[in-house]
């Protein structure tokens, strides 16, 4: 039978080859981005943050674009790797909300073939 | 490891029954958030909470739905007559304080109404 839900946002790669994961925000007050990532029936990791005074960051494997110009931001995974596949949710943080106060995006399929 | 605990992993409830959702912090931390996550989506903030006080309720549905951090002991998410709407899986986070830009997730909580 036909299944209706929502349907992610997808992208399949193979090992080896660089991610990159997009997200799109609506609040101009953000002043804190995190990215979260989620595996199949675990709770949500954290990867990498960035502040609203930054335009990027980097950290191992991972690295973090901000363009506060037109509300985007993007992980970019460097040669990605099977544990990478799973659910990755941006997660902005308005201006003088507590940080654990997280409004999660949609999120992003990451799936990595070997 | 002393991660965020959360018990149980699973529950299963029949309509009308209540669910209780335990949710143990780090060690350490004070500051506990309840989220929820329907199929597909992402996770959805419930409520805050601090050891004795309920900080932001502004997720929580105003009916059936309580939460609460004693003194001692886990925090507690409390649903009462479920309905089939309320099968989805429910994350707890901790954090150490205020402050802390980083929220530690636990596994969740599946609870299914049928």
């Amino acid at each position: 039978g036909e299944s209706v839900g929502l349907h992610l946002p997808t992208l399949s790669v193979q090992e080896g080859d660089n991610s990159i994961i997009n997200c799109a925000y609506s609040n101009s007050a953000s002043d804190y981005f995190i990215w979260y990532k989620q595996e199949s029936g675990k709770g949500p990791q954290f990867i990498i943050d960035i502040r609203s005074n930054m335009d990027k960051r980097q950290g191992q494997r991972v690295t973090v674009l901000l363009n506060k110009t037109v509300k985007h931001l993007s992980l970019q995974i460097a040669a990605t790797q099977p544990g990478d596949s799973a659910v990755y949710f941006c997660a902005p943080v308005e201006g003088g909300t507590s940080y654990g106060k997280l409004t999660f995006g949609q999120g992003t399929i990451l799936t990595v073939h070997p | 490891n002393a991660g965020v605990m959360q018990n149980p992993r699973h529950l299963v409830r029949r309509r009308g029954q209540e669910a209780r959702l335990r949710c143990s912090p780090m060690k350490g931390h004070s500051h506990v958030y309840w989220y929820r996550q329907l199929p597909e989506e992402g996770l959805k903030f419930m409520v805050y909470l601090q050891k004795e006080n309920i900080i932001d309720e502004s997720g929580m549905p105003k009916e059936r739905f309580s939460a609460e951090f004693p003194k001692e002991g886990p925090s507690i998410l409390r649903i009462q007559q479920v309905v089939r709407g309320d099968s989805a899986a429910y994350f707890c986070a901790s954090s150490p304080r205020e402050g802390s830009t980083e929220a530690f997730f636990g596994q969740g909580t599946r609870l299914t109404v049928v």
